[in-house]
């Protein structure tokens, strides 16, 4: 059974760096490209980050971009998401998704139960 | 990309027949994903690529379309199905996903 767990979410100033973290389990973690989607309160799903199978072409919302770096270890099976000068818009329930493809094109099969990111003085 | 569903929300009985739309600022070439959303889960892939059920998804629900317009239906709406329903694009980044239509008791 896939399982995705995500880790590291709390309450952080503006301006502050936080890293998030997925650990994975139940597939073949190599095999596929992963995402970050995030859920601000009240509003709806935006996608932030992906991975390729091989930790290439990491490409970015227009939101984050510059702020945010996604990375994955396929030894842990596991992928992070480093954050960067973190603003009140940041706030958000942050899902770890799992790509049906290798290549990242495809539909978001798998979702974890998500980690909230508070950035809040 | 930009996604637009419509409705934004809509009232509806059990039993019901429930189509929900969205499109595409341009040609998807069909690699367009609907999720169903519930407070407090996670949200559930039900149609991929268009119009492939995912495993396990009841088959009242389906998809269709091509190029820029789609469409989510439930044949047979039930009470576990009152949701928030979601469009995604994925033939480019930045992926994107429609504002949501909230399905909710007549």
């Amino acid at each position: 059974e896939v399982h995705l767990v995500e880790s590291g979410g709390v309450v952080v100033q503006p301006g502050g760096s936080l890293r998030l973290s997925c650990a994975a389990s139940g597939f073949n973690f190599d095999d596929y490209s992963m995402h970050w989607v995030r859920q601000p309160p009240g509003k709806g799903l935006e996608w932030v980050a992906l991975i390729t199978w091989d930790g290439g072409g990491p490409s970015y919302a227009d939101s984050v971009k510059g702020r945010f770096t996604i990375s994955r270890d396929n030894r842990k099976k596991s992928i992070y998401l480093e954050m960067d000068n973190l603003g009140p818009e940041d706030t958000a329930l942050y899902y770890c998704v799992k790509d049906r493809s290798l290549g990242g094109s495809g539909s978001f099969d798998y979702w974890g139960q998500g980690t909230w990111v508070t950035v809040s003085s | 990309i930009q996604m637009t569903q419509s409705p934004s929300s809509l009232s509806a009985s059990v039993g019901d027949r429930v189509t929900i739309s969205c499109r595409a600022s341009e040609n998807i070439n069909s690699y367009l994903h609907w999720y169903q959303h519930k407070p407090g889960k996670a949200p559930k892939l039900l149609i991929y690529t268009a119009s492939f059920l995912q495993s396990g998804v009841s088959s009242r629900f389906s998809g269709s379309g091509s190029g820029t317009d789609y469409t989510l239906t439930i044949s047979s709406l039930q009470p576990e199905d009152f949701a928030i329903y979601y469009c995604q694009q994925s033939y480019t980044a930045p992926r994107t996903f429609g504002q949501g239509t909230k399905v909710e008791v007549k």
